[in-house]
């Protein structure tokens, strides 16, 4: 059972652009969410995270958006530019512990 | 400041074997935590070392070990390897718990 769900496996976006990932979860006891980017043959590097207590954070072109009725969060990027390009994952943890569960990624592609 | 290093890279084992991947943590960071990624899928929390103790372990069998050690590297131990244990294995590295994740490029296994 996915506890954390990102249905759209790619992304294109016009440079420029807003860019708006999707996430989903399924369990109420998450407090803690994070986006993570991945370029191909690295490890995922940090974007921006959200507790359970905001409904929004944002970091410079980054802003998560987090939905707790919904049980829903995105990221949106604005403007897109080139260097986006790349999977994003979405991670969330439970009672501020050590375990994240994260989602199957989104590859967003930036057209220019 | 030095970053998560993994080794190594890329590495062919065949069904039974026995396998060790290393991981040197960030300076200053003394948790780290094991993922796998398999083809397509977010990482799956495997364990957690904090201060050379396990300190929180996913869904894997036994045959799935760790250490970390007094300078807070790591090993990852895996035994009787079968073919679905080929994977994209990450370590990470936070200085709290649960602290941002800086992880490593990964060691990629193909089990033959």
């Amino acid at each position: 059972d996915q506890q954390v769900k990102q249905n759209s496996p790619s992304l294109s976006v016009q440079e420029g652009r807003i860019s708006i990932l999707n996430c989903d979860y399924t369990n109420s006891m998450f407090d803690y969410f994070l986006w993570y980017k991945k370029y191909p043959a690295e490890g995922p590097t940090f974007l921006i995270s959200i507790s359970s207590i905001k409904d929004k954070n944002e970091d410079g072109r980054f802003t998560v958006f987090l939905n707790k009725s919904a049980k829903h969060l995105s990221l949106h990027i604005v403007p897109s530019q080139p260097g986006d390009s790349a999977v994003y994952f979405c991670a969330a943890s439970a009672d501020s512990n050590y375990q994240l569960i994260w989602g199957a990624g989104t590859k967003l592609i930036i057209k220019p | 400041e030095t970053g998560v290093t993994q080794s190594p890279t890329h590495l062919i084992k065949t069904r039974g074997q026995q396998v060790t991947l290393r991981c040197s943590s960030q300076s200053g960071h003394n948790t780290v935590s094991w993922y796998q990624q398999a083809l397509g899928q977010g990482p799956q929390f495997i364990f957690q070392y904090y201060r050379e103790e396990e300190n929180g372990r996913g869904n894997f069998p036994p045959r799935f070990s760790g250490l970390q050690f007094p300078n807070y590297s790591s090993e990852l131990n895996v035994n009787a390897l079968e073919l679905d244990d080929s994977a994209l294995y990450l370590c990470a590295s936070s200085f709290s718990v649960p602290g941002e994740l800086f992880f490593g490029e990964g060691s990629r296994l193909t089990v033959l």
